[in-house]
């Protein structure tokens, strides 16, 4: 079965930096999600994109977050100066247009020390 | 999107059917009810949905009343690999050039037990 690919699976940074996680989405999905989930709580959503333009954004996607498809291949979230409260896994979603599934990856652990 | 309610936790003994229940009672006309699991933080999984007929599939089945203000996934044969978090999300559908997000409560943990 097809697969969402992320990566890498764990990335540790220091406070402050730039990270940027990646996702290569299913083939021919076209509607793409970040989510995260920090440590025992629930899966929060960040943001859906479509069309290299982002369609919906929850409140803790803020300024330091972005996302693009720079290669129409990868689809990355930025995180610009992370802060400790950014520690958490990051899944990305991908959706074929009607199939009303969206399919995640495995995730990425990011730990911001 | 309508809110959720399923119990915090449930048990089933190996090779029995786990019956999951949630109440979706302000569920709106267009929107469906979705069910994910979550086994041990890997990423969610998606399992079944419907809009107001019973669906069957490889994983599992969907029974939602009549008036849609509830539903219950049943997994038939419930094996010890299907202790997870079970999620009941109700979602709009209609894409334009928007994907509608799925919006995760707290879910059901179910225990699988030998």
């Amino acid at each position: 079965e097809p697969e969402v690919t992320q990566t890498p699976s764990h990335q540790v940074t220091q406070m402050g930096q730039e990270v940027i996680l990646r996702c290569v989405p299913i083939s021919n999905h076209l509607y793409f999600y970040w989510y995260r989930q920090i440590l025992g709580q629930k899966v929060e959503f960040l943001v859906s994109f479509y069309n290299n333009e982002i369609s919906e954004k929850s409140e803790i996607f803020d300024d330091q977050f972005s996302v693009e498809r720079p290669d129409g291949s990868n689809f990355t979230l930025k995180i610009r100066s992370t802060k400790l409260e950014d520690s958490a896994m990051y899944f990305c979603a991908t959706e074929e247009q009607g199939s009303e599934k969206l399919f995640f990856g495995s995730g990425t652990q990011l730990s911001v020390l | 999107d309508a809110k959720t309610t399923q119990p915090t936790s449930m048990d089933c003994a190996e090779g029995r059917a786990a019956n999951l229940p949630c109440n979706h009672s302000t569920i709106s006309g267009n929107e469906y009810v979705y069910w994910y699991r979550q086994i041990h933080s890997q990423g969610p999984q998606y399992i079944i949905h419907g809009l107001k007929n019973n669906e069957t599939n490889e994983m599992a089945s969907l029974i939602i009343t009549e008036d849609r203000k509830s539903s219950t996934l049943i997994l038939p044969h419930a094996t010890l690999r299907d202790t997870a978090v079970y999620y009941c999300i109700v979602r709009a559908q209609g894409f334009s050039n928007s994907g509608y997000a799925l919006n995760f409560g707290k879910g059901t943990s179910l225990l699988v037990t030998p």
